[in-house]
Order: C-alpha cells, then structure tokens, then sequence
C-alpha cells in the first residue's frame, strides 16, 4: 500500500534561512505528488505538483521541489524563509493503484523565528 | 469565480443532535471528498464520491452520512452515533490524476 512519510512534525527556521521539509513515499507504480500548505483555520492550497517529466518543479511563494525516484523523495525547499511562510504542509502521493486517491503524509508544521 | 464553498464556517452541535454540513463546487468535478482534521493527526478520510448518486466510505465513516443526488454538491451529516465529533471538516474536489481543491473548512464543536 501506498504511504507517505514526513520527517519532522514541527520545523523551526530563522527568517531569511533555507526550508527544507521532507517527504518520502512508497509507491510501486509512477507517483504523482503534491505539497500543500495550510493556514490557520482554512482550507488546503495546492503548492505545487509533480505528474511527469522535469523533476525539479517550482510552485507559488518561491517554493519548489525535486522528485528523486532513487530516494522516493519529494523534498519542498524554498532559499529564503519569510514570516509569512508559517504555515502547515502537507505532501501527498496519488497513482493508478490507488485509482489516484490522494494518500497524505501527517504534515509538518512551519515555525519561522524572527 | 470557481471553487468550493463550505457552509457554515462555525457551528455547534449539542450531544445526540445530527448537524449537516454543506459542500458546493462549481468547477465541474466527478470527485468529492470530505476529510476531518484533528490537531496533529492531518487528514482523515471520511467519504468520497467519484460519480453522483455513488460513493464510498472512508478510513473513519462511521458515525457519519453523505449523499450525492447533483454534481455539485456533497453535504455530510455527523450523526448522534459519532462520539467525538469535535473536529475541523475538510471538502476537496479533484479531477483525475488526485490533485484536490478545498474549501476553506468547518470548524464543528460540540456544546
């Protein structure tokens, strides 16, 4: 069966340090796989995805994000952390077998020190 | 605008009463899901519906209700049966290939 896996229920970065959250899952069959971000009290917003071809995606915010088969990884990084980043993310993988049902990782938790 | 709206933002239920929540999209999806979120535990599928007039239960359906007589809508019931109903609702729609769309949630207390 499919999972996903985030490393690290909470991260904390300074303001203008790198974010990485990470991510990895378990997929036998080609993956399609997302980040979300969450803020308090609303819904989920798509960060970006991967489906096919380049393996390094960019998404909104300046975010973006490196699918490495070898490592089923789908790390989201961003250069330079802003307060306004401090937020939930949540990574998500979907394939045939699942019938493309999103299966989510247990988020992580973005906490950026001034 | 397209998107998906859920109604209300807030509501309380008092014990053994069943509330219904309200789930709208107008982005022409086959695919409705409803999720619940607890602090620290992310999503937790409740339902889904791929077709109208068809769905399926998810990994924590019991307790709960749907149905999904039009395209566009996709309300949930939390019954007197689900015990702890105290929680954030969560409605997505998707498209094939899984990339979802949510509405901005609803925040259900029990008083």
């Amino acid at each position: 069966a499919q999972s996903v896996t985030q490393l690290g229920s909470h991260v904390s970065v300074s303001e203008g340090a790198l974010v990485l959250l990470r991510c990895n899952y378990s997929s036998s069959v080609p993956p399609y796989l997302f980040w979300y971000v969450q803020y308090p009290n609303q819904g989920l917003q798509l960060l970006l995805k991967y489906t096919t071809g380049a393996t390094l995606v960019k998404g909104i915010n300046g975010f973006e994000a490196e699918f490495k088969k070898s490592e089923t990884s789908f790390h989201l990084t961003k250069p330079s952390a802003h307060m306004s980043d401090a937020a939930e993310y949540f990574c998500a993988v979907s394939d045939r077998r699942s019938n493309y049902q999103l299966i989510w990782g247990a988020g992580t938790k973005l906490i950026i020190k001034p | 605008d397209g998107g998906i709206t859920q109604s209300p933002k807030y509501l309380f239920r008092k014990e053994g009463q069943n509330v219904t929540l309200s789930c709208e999209q107008n982005l022409n999806h086959d695919a409705m899901y409803w999720y619940r979120q607890d602090p620290g535990q992310g999503l937790r599928l409740i339902y889904y519906s791929q077709i109208v007039n068809d769905f399926q239960k998810g990994d924590i359906a019991e307790g709960y209700s749907v149905s999904r007589e039009k395209k566009e809508s996709f309300p949930l019931t939390v019954t007197s049966a689900q015990k702890n109903p105290t929680a954030f609702y969560l409605c997505a729609s998707s498209i094939r290939f899984g990339e979802a769309f949510f509405g901005q949630g609803t925040r259900l207390t029990v008083v």
